[in-house]
């Protein structure tokens, strides 16, 4: 199975401050990387596909970049709705894995 | 609009069977693939399997084979995925997701989810 690594685990910052997630993949996933966010039970939310491509009605200060094993999410100037936590997945081959999550806090 | 809805919350003993429905509209059920994920308490996002509803391909985790089973019904545009031999361990919120993409597995994500279904088991 493909492993994904995120990092960090958790971040806390404030608005308006510029955050980036990392993801790493355990081998290439050429770009087949999305991006989801998660609110307190609620389900996840999808926010890049393909790595890069920003899912319809998903705010244009997220994006994403990267492509082989190494991925990031840029948030440009977070919102307080951004306070979330964020899962990456690899979407190359089965089976799906997801990495374990960073949790953004309020600084 | 574009939505699954899933059963109802359960609470099941040791050993027991679970079957979870996700019920699609607003769109060509046959076209999209379905992703069951699950989350435990306070942890992270666990795949289970995949199914295509359009031929039944299938694919299941491995740390759940033998135990997991997807199926689809594509009269009532539901998918059902039954999990066996419960231990306490498997109590999580359980969510259905579609494939982003028409006839495409996997590769561009999954855009709609199911509002989660909790599975708590408990003698």
């Amino acid at each position: 199975d493909i492993q994904m690594t995120q990092s960090p685990s958790s971040v806390s910052a404030s608005v308006g401050d510029r955050v980036t997630i990392t993801c790493r993949a355990s081998q290439g996933i050429n770009s087949w990387l999305a991006w989801y966010q998660q609110k307190p039970g609620k389900a996840p939310k999808l926010l890049i596909y393909a790595a890069s491509s920003l899912q319809s009605g998903v705010p244009s200060r997220f994006s994403g970049s990267g492509s082989g094993t190494d991925f990031t999410l840029t948030i440009s100037s977070l919102q307080p709705e951004d306070f979330a936590t964020y899962y990456c997945q690899q979407a190359n081959s089965f089976p799906i894995t997801f990495g374990q999550g960073t949790r953004l806090e309020i600084k | 609009q574009v939505q699954l809805v899933q059963s109802g919350a359960e609470v099941k003993k040791p050993g027991a069977s679970v079957k979870v429905s996700c019920k699609a509209s607003g769109y060509t059920f046959i076209n999209h693939g379905i992703t069951w994920v699950r989350q435990a308490p306070g942890q992270g996002l666990e795949y289970m399997g995949w199914i295509s509803p359009h031929n039944g391909n299938t694919d299941y985790a491995q740390k759940l084979q033998g135990r997991v089973t997807m199926t689809t019904d594509t009269s009532t545009s539901t998918a059902y995925m039954e999990l066996r031999s419960l231990r306490s361990d498997d109590t999580a919120v359980f969510y259905c997701a579609r494939d982003r993409q028409e006839l495409v597995p996997i590769y561009y994500g999954t855009d709609v989810w199911g509002q989660g279904t909790t599975v708590t088991v408990s003698s």
